[in-house]
């Protein structure tokens, strides 16, 4: 069975911590992503990756950013968390170039900022 | 970047009835359009993919519909049953053409 493990369901950091979303896909697939999502808003995306060290920004990277070292696992990193920044945060990865493939999503991560 | 829609409001509908959920797009035409579903506190889960050539796509009990000159597509669930509440998104290829763009999606709530 195909996954995308998020290594924690639920945090909760103060306002200035760093924080570290972990993500790891065992289907070896080249695009992984990071969405945001928040009750009347939807999903946003942050960032993601195409390949192992590449990354780009989606439409709300502020406040983040990312680390891809290995192919199965994409980080994301709040440099100083901020109470703007609770939310679920959920990974996902996706097979192949522009190839029309479908995203698997990981269970979500929701993080509260306090 | 591309505009979304669906609708807000929750769709609510007796079991055994045929819902039907829209997305409309507002800019060019995506190549494809794909439909996920959600459920609270989890992550989205892919149910289908249509192509911009493809009128109607079926997987057992969903339908979809692709119309690029109304620029919207129709999900539709027969036969609904209670296990089919949930919410259900609808995403586009983003200009990059590596990651989707999301409506907020609709709530669908079925009744027994």
């Amino acid at each position: 069975d195909v996954k995308v493990t998020q290594s924690s369901r639920y945090l909760v950091k103060r306002t200035g911590e760093k924080v570290f979303l972990e993500c790891v896909q065992d289907m070896d697939h080249e695009n992984m992503f990071w969405y945001r999502q928040d009750p009347g808003l939807g999903l946003r995306l942050i960032y993601f990756s195409y390949d192992v060290k590449m990354k780009e920004k989606g439409d709300i990277p502020e406040g983040y950013s990312v680390s891809r070292e290995k192919k199965e696992r994409f980080s994301l990193i709040l440099e100083s968390a901020s109470t703007n920044q609770t939310s679920m945060y959920l990974c996902a990865s996706m097979e192949g170039t522009g190839s029309a493939g479908e995203l698997f999503f990981g269970e979500g991560s929701r993080l509260t900022v306090l | 970047s591309q505009k979304i829609e669906q609708n807000s409001e929750a769709l609510n509908i007796q079991e055994g009835k045929t819902a039907t959920l829209t997305c409309n797009y507002t800019n060019y035409s995506p190549a494809y359009l794909q439909w996920y579903r959600q459920d609270p506190g989890r992550g989205p889960v892919f149910l289908l993919l249509i192509r911009e050539n493809e009128k109607e796509k079926r997987k057992e009990r969903l339908k979809v519909t692709f119309d690029t000159t109304l620029k919207q597509s129709l999900f539709h669930i027969t036969a609904s049953q209670p296990a089919d509440s949930a919410t259900y998104l609808c995403a586009l290829p983003e200009d990059s053409g590596y990651a989707l763009n999301f409506g907020k999606g609709t709530s669908l709530l079925v009744t027994p």
